[in-house]
């Protein structure tokens, strides 16, 4: 099957400090790609949609401005986590899909944040 | 977008097998059923897909009835390592509204 990449796969940083995560499909063309957090022993909880080129489209309750969002090219997508605080601790991972998958999303390994 | 309904979690033994069933009673003409396992701290794995009726691929079956108001992952012969997380995601894929999970349902196999 298709393959998703995530970088780094766990990252520590200082509250107030900026963090970007890399999703990247590896051997398919992800015209659309999706953020999600969760939580210990909760459900994936869908962050937002992006769509190569286009301003991503966040979920009722996700601030925007906090969690910056570029769907640069066809393969990467980026996900950056400003002024972090201990409560955006958290599992981070993304998805993609594109019409060589017969739209099937693909999961990536999952970024673990801890902000200390 | 069709909500789903699963049990919170189940028990089972090595060797047996696991069916989760999974209720979507708003299911749309468009929504397809799609299934899903996580282990702990991996992104999910794709298991099965279906629109209707049975599908079966080298690891489960998805049986669907006519109404396709509920849906039934079937794990045949369950190992230890089938112990996850399962969540069935229903929705219109082109239309990127399947992308929204429910709680999952917890599987134990216990040897």
């Amino acid at each position: 099957g298709a393959v998703v990449s995530q970088h780094p796969s766990r990252v520590i940083c200082k509250s107030g400090t900026s963090v970007k995560i890399e999703c990247r499909s590896l051997d398919f063309q992800a015209t659309t790609m999706f953020w999600y957090r969760q939580f210990p022993k909760k459900s994936l909880m869908l962050m937002a949609t992006s769509n190569e080129g286009s301003k991503a489209t966040y979920e009722q309750g996700v601030e925007k401005d906090k969690f910056l969002i570029n769907h640069a090219s066809l393969t990467l997508s980026t996900l950056t986590v400003t002024s972090a605080h201990p409560e955006d601790s958290s599992f981070y991972i993304c998805s993609a899909r594109g019409s060589a998958t017969s739209y099937e999303q693909y999961f990536g390994p999952g970024t673990r944040l801890t902000v200390t | 977008l069709a909500k789903t309904t699963q049990p919170i979690s189940m028990d089972s033994y090595e060797g047996q097998e696991v069916n989760i069933t999974c209720s979507h009673n708003n299911i749309a003409t468009n929504d397809y059923i799609t299934w899903y396992q996580q282990f702990p701290s991996q992104g999910p794995r794709f298991i099965i897909q279906g629109y209707k009726t049975k599908v079966t691929n080298e690891v489960a079956s998805l049986f669907i009835p006519a109404d396709r108001k509920s849906s039934t992952l079937s794990l045949p012969r369950v190992s230890l390592s089938d112990t996850a997380v399962y969540y069935c995601l229903v929705g219109d894929r082109r239309s990127n509204n399947d992308m929204r999970f429910g709680a999952g349902t917890r599987l134990t196999v216990k040897p």
